[in-house]
């Protein structure tokens, strides 16, 4: 299995702040990498495919970045529609998940 | 619009087997490409994989969970149905039926609400 590991496992922020949350993986997943978003009681939603790709009505403030091993999800002004747990996700093989990162209001 | 919604037991005891439904609309799983899975999140909130299956057919399943797994489709009735054999209160999760597009690989663009499933003796 390839193991995905997130950092950190959740944050504080504030609205308009930048937020930056990190995946790596144990082995090379060149950029066939997804982040998704998931608020309480409901389903995730993916955000982010093929690293950095994003998904048809996702806000531009989000944005991936890395290859191989080291992903990156950014925010670069958070909303607070934002406030949520973030998953990484790869998909060279089958599919594994980070632990998530959950983005709390400071 | 595609939906995904699943339906099956909220209560099952250890030993026996899970059968889950997802009854999807909004597209057709006889499109090349186009698959319909299965991904479970536990309490804990971890999101672990379960299986996929494609439009020809072919499956895909958890190594881990593959001979206790199986997935079959109906495109008649524009249903896939899941069944974990030997259920154990490990097996406690919310399921979660997903639709992976034709231009995409092992990613889950449209996702059910989620069924609930409590194994307990």
């Amino acid at each position: 299995d390839i193991q995905m590991t997130q950092s950190p496992s959740s944050v504080s922020a504030s609205v308009g702040d930048r937020v930056t949350i990190t995946c790596r993986a144990s082995q090379d997943v060149s950029r066939w990498l997804a982040w998704y978003q998931q608020k309480p009681g409901k389903a995730p939603q993916l955000l982010i495919f093929s690293t950095s790709t994003l998904q048809i009505g996702v806000p531009s403030r989000f944005s991936g970045s890395g290859s191989g091993t080291d992903f990156t999800l950014t925010i670069s002004s958070l909303q607070p529609e934002d406030f949520a747990t973030y998953y990484c996700q790869q998909a060279i093989s089958f599919p594994t998940f980070g632990g998530g990162t959950k983005v709390e209001m400071k | 619009q595609i939906t995904l919604k699943e339906s099956g037991p909220t209560l099952v005891k250890p030993t026996q087997t899970l059968t889950l439904t997802c009854a999807f609309s909004g597209f057709s799983l006889t499109t090349s490409g186009v698959g319909v899975g299965w991904i479970r999140q536990t309490p804990g909130k971890a999101l672990e994989w379960l299986a996929l299956i494609y439009w020809d057919d072919d499956k895909r399943f958890s190594p881990s969970l593959k001979s206790r797994l199986a997935i079959t489709k109906d495109t008649s009735k524009d249903q896939v149905v899941l069944t974990l054999t030997n259920v154990d209160p490990a097996d406690t999760a919310t399921y979660y039926c997903v639709h992976k597009d034709e231009t995409m690989s092992f990613y889950f663009d449209l996702w059910g609400q989620g069924a609930l499933v409590t194994v307990s003796s």
